[in-house]
Order: C-alpha cells, then structure tokens, then sequence
C-alpha cells in the first residue's frame, strides 16, 4: 500500500525491557512525525524529522525516548526501560512540504508495558 | 506557546441535524494552520479540513465547514447534515509557520456521538 506503514501493531513487553517502533512514511514525505496517544486523549507530540534531522524534539518525555532517521525514510522510535506509564498508542505520521501539510497518519503502535 | 483547547468532551447530536465543535488556540505567531480530525473508534486519524491564517475565506469541504474567527481565536468545525458515520472523536491541530513542516500540536478532543 501507498499509506504510512508502523509496526508492530501491537506491542506487549515487561518493565524495564527496551522496545523500538517502527514507522515506514509515505514516499516522497520528507516530513516524520512521532506521537503518543493515551486513551480517550488527543495525540501527544513528541518529536518530528525534516529530511534525517530531528528539526523538534521538544515532545519527548524524557532521556529513555529517543527517535532516529537515518536516511530520511524509515523512523524508529526507541524507548529505554520501558515503564507502565509508557503504554499507549504510538502514531506515526507523514507529510508533504507542499499543500497543506497535512498529516498522513499510520494506523500506530499499541505498547503495553506489564 | 501554541495551544489548542477544545471544552466540549461529548455531544451527543440528533441525525440529519448539524453539529458545531468548538476549538480556540493561542499563538504569537501570525502565520498559521489550523486542522481537524476525524478519529473513530477503529482508531485511524482522518484529515476533514484545513483553515490557513491568512485564507480570506472559511474553508468548506463537503459537508465540512471551519468558521474561522482569526480575532477570536476560534476555528469550530461545523457539520452539517449529521449521519451515524460521522460518530466519532474529532481533533482540532496547529501548526505554527506556514510553508514548510513545523510542530503540529493537538487539542483533547470532542467525542460525537449521533441519535439515530
């Protein structure tokens, strides 16, 4: 398919084990953003890449997020010891510089932390 | 600091009637987007409309409309003709700058619920 593509779908792992989420934008997207999404909230920014650089990470939680692109395509967005406070929907989102800008969303990652 | 508040968690609307969703937002910045969009309950985020700072007009897309009031601060979305699809969590967003990517933050949220 031509849509931004995450995986895993569903994530489920222990306290304190290092996780990585997986996002594959649309081509041709030079725009990449992360965002968490708790349920019944609205999407949390965390970080967002122009091109290979990071241009915003201002959203991450702290030290243990850490999120890499490294040929300005495919994202992975990498979480250290993980905590129960981690578990969440984790959205991925993509988009064009020219229109709108409009996100192009993937279907995200749902992490939970046991 | 942008922010996006939307003070409306539920509304439950009649079929066939129209619908506002309330957003207002806080920017220095005078160069703007505003956004909405759709979430249902399998999850997918789907764009309904875009409003830019400087668009002289309200945008409209099908039965989508965003009133747009810049000296207020206020970007509702408007639905008219409400259907049981329309069901569903609505996101008003910002991106401050206009032209190339920038931070897009989001409000919490209204859940619409439509009365058959």
């Amino acid at each position: 398919g031509a849509g931004v593509s995450q995986t895993p779908s569903n994530k489920v792992t222990e306290k304190g084990k290092y996780v990585e989420l997986r996002c594959d934008p649309i081509s041709g997207h030079t725009a990449l953003y992360w965002y968490r999404q708790s349920l019944g909230q609205g999407p949390e920014f965390l970080i967002y890449f122009q091109g290979t650089g990071a241009a915003d990470d201002s959203g991450l939680p702290n030290d243990r997020f850490f999120a890499v692109r490294p040929e300005g395509s495919v994202s992975t967005l990498k979480i250290q010891r993980t905590e129960r406070g981690d578990s969440a929907v984790y959205l991925c989102a993509s988009s064009p510089l020219a229109g709108t800008g409009e996100l192009f969303f993937g279907e995200g990652s749902r992490l939970t932390v046991l | 600091a942008q922010k996006i508040t939307q003070t409306q968690p539920g509304m439950f609307v009649q079929e066939k009637e129209a619908v506002t969703l309330d957003c207002t937002y806080d920017t220095s910045d005078p160069s703007y987007g505003l956004f909405w969009y759709k979430q249902p309950s399998s999850g997918e985020m789907i764009f309904l409309i875009y409003q830019g700072s400087y668009d002289q007009q309200n945008a409209t897309e099908g039965r989508y409309s965003l009133n747009f009031q810049k000296a207020r601060k206020s970007a509702n979305l408007v639905i008219s003709a409400s259907q049981l699809g329309d069901s569903a969590m609505y996101f008003c967003a910002m991106r401050e700058g206009l032209g190339s990517a920038s931070k897009i933050i989001f409000g919490s949220g209204t859940r619409l619920s439509i009365r058959p």
